[in-house]
């Protein structure tokens, strides 16, 4: 089946330490996406990457990173450097590199930092 | 920039009964893109309807209508005969063109509304 898939549904973090969150799609879609939601509100971009090798800040890129060395896969890292890490993080992907028509979501990654 | 409001942090609809979830937009582009997503309570997003700024109908999707009313820069979601299922979070999002005049696919979120389908 096609689809993204986001892993690990669950993680805990101790502060200071570095974190990497994984993205996978077999969509074969240009452009991915890192969102950000906190409890009762609404999603926030990261960051996004309309190709390969390519990868541009969002609204909140601050202490995060991320790489796309493979069409099919956008890791986000989470630093130490990110002041207030705990909070569900959403993949997504779309068509074409213009953003096509829809996003499709993966099923998110719960992070807490203990 | 763009900005989405939806001002109904709650609501509530009997099983069978139709509801509109509101959602309002600012931008000065011309040309954008509105969405709906569901996401339940496994936090998933679920793409529901999208309506073209240059659409001249409302677009429609099954349940799913969106009232689309551009001078008004409205584009509420309508659900006609809500099931259990529907109890969710409902956010309306824009994307809107990038500095370079073509879409890069960035959505803006509202903070989206609850939704309560009562037997």
């Amino acid at each position: 089946d096609g689809g993204i898939t986001q892993s690990p549904k669950y993680l805990f973090r101790k502060e200071g330490q570095n974190v990497t969150l994984s993205c996978e799609q077999n969509l074969n879609h240009d452009a991915m996406y890192w969102y950000r939601q906190d409890p009762g509100q609404g999603l926030r971009l990261i960051y996004y990457s309309q190709i390969v090798n390519d990868f541009q800040k969002g609204d909140i890129a601050e202490g995060y990173s991320v790489s796309r060395e493979k069409k099919e896969s956008f890791p986000l890292t989470v630093t130490s450097a990110q002041k207030n890490p705990t909070a569900f993080y959403l993949c997504a992907s779309s068509m074409g590199r213009d953003g096509g028509y829809e996003q499709f979501f993966g099923p998110g990654t719960r992070l807490t930092v203990l | 920039a763009q900005k989405i409001t939806q001002t109904q942090p709650g609501m509530f609809v009997q099983e069978k009964e139709a509801v509109t979830l509101d959602c309002t937009y600012d931008t000065s582009d011309q040309s954008y893109g509105l969405f709906w997503y569901k996401q339940p309570s496994s936090g998933e997003m679920i793409f529901l309807i999208y309506q073209g700024s240059y659409d001249e109908q409302n677009a429609t999707e099954g349940r799913y209508s969106l009232n689309f009313q551009k001078a008004r820069k409205s584009a509420n979601l309508v659900i006609s005969a809500s099931q259990l299922g529907d109890s969710a979070m409902y956010f309306c999002a824009m994307r809107a063109p990038n500095a370079g005049g073509t879409s890069y696919g960035k959505l803006t979120f509202g903070q989206g509304t609850i939704l309560t389908v009562h037997p």
